[in-house]
C-alpha cells in the first residue's frame, strides 16, 4: 500500500532531549516536506526536500532540522526540544520537486502529537 | 500565492449533495486551484484540483467560475465519513514555488444522519 508513515506517533519528552521523528515514504517520491499544525495557526512548513541531498527551510524552520540522505526518509530533528515545540507534526511527499509542485497531489503522514515538558 | 476565502463552517444531511464555495477573486492566470481535508485526527488528504475546466474524480467534482474568481467543490452524496475540514488552496504553476501547501482556516463539514 503506498503511503507515508511517521513515527513516533506520540511522543511527551522534556526541554532539552533531543529527539527524532521519523518519515518514510514507499512511492518513490522525489519531493518531502514537514508541516506542524497549531489551533489558530493552521499548517506550516518547516522543511522541505526537492530530492536526495537537497533540503531548504520552510517558513518556521527555527529549531529544527533535517537530512536526506535517502529518497525514502527525510527525519525531523529536534536537538534541543523546547514548549513552544509543541505541536502535531505531518510529513507529506510528492512525486516531483519544484517542476512538478504546483499540481502534484501531496500525501500526508498520520502525523506526530509531540510534547515538550 | 493568492489568497482564499472560505465559510467557517457548513452542515449537510447524509446522502444529500454538499457544494462548498472558495472566493479567490486574486488568482492568477498561472494558479491551480487545489482542494484537501482533513478528517479528525488524520493528516490532510488530496481531493481534487484544477485549471480552468470543471473537473471530476471518483471524490468530489470541481466546478470552477468562467472569471476563475470562485470554485465549489461538490460531494455528490455526502457520508458521515465526509465530515472534515475542507482546504482550498491555490498554488502558483508559473514556478519558483518550494512546493508547500498554504493552509487557510478551512470549512469545517458536519454531516447529520
Amino acid at each position: 500500500e503506498a503511503q507515508v508513515t511517521q513515527n513516533p506517533r506520540y511522543l511527551i519528552t522534556v526541554t532539552g532531549k533531543k529527539l527524532t521523528v521519523t518519515c518514510s515514504q514507499n512511492m518513490n517520491h522525489e519531493y518531502m516536506s514537514w508541516y506542524r499544525q497549531d489551533p489558530g495557526l493552521g499548517l506550516r512548513q518547516i522543511y522541505y526536500s526537492m530530492n536526495v541531498e537537497v533540503t531548504d527551510k520552510g517558513d518556521v524552520p527555527e529549531g529544527y532540522k533535517v537530512s536526506r540522505k535517502e529518497k525514502r526518509n527525510f527525519p525531523l530533528i529536534l536537538e534541543s526540544p523546547s514548549p513552544n515545540q509543541t505541536s502535531l507534526y505531518f510529513c507529506a511527499s510528492s512525486l516531483f520537486g519544484a517542476a512538478g509542485a504546483y499540481y502534484n497531489e501531496q500525501f500526508f503522514g498520520p502525523g506526530t502529537r509531540l510534547t515538550v515538558l | 500565492d493568492a489568497k482564499t476565502t472560505q465559510p467557517n463552517s457548513m452542515e449537510s444531511n447524509e446522502e444529500e449533495p454538499v457544494h462548498l464555495p472558495c472566493n479567490h477573486s486574486t488568482i492568477s492566470g498561472t494558479d491551480y486551484i487545489h482542494w484537501y481535508r482533513q478528517l479528525p485526527s488524520q493528516g490532510p488528504e488530496y481531493v481534487i484540483h484544477g485549471l480552468t475546466s470543471n473537473v471530476n474524480n471518483r471524490m468530489a467534482s470541481l466546478a470552477i467560475a468562467e472569471d476563475r474568481k470562485s470554485s465549489t467543490l461538490i460531494l455528490h452524496r455526502a457520508t458521515l465519513r465526509d465530515a472534515a475540514v475542507y482546504y482550498c488552496i491555490l498554488r502558483d504553476g508559473g514556478g519558483g514555488s518550494q512546493g508547500n501547501l498554504i493552509f487557510g482556516k478551512g470549512t469545517k463539514l458536519s454531516v447529520k444522519p
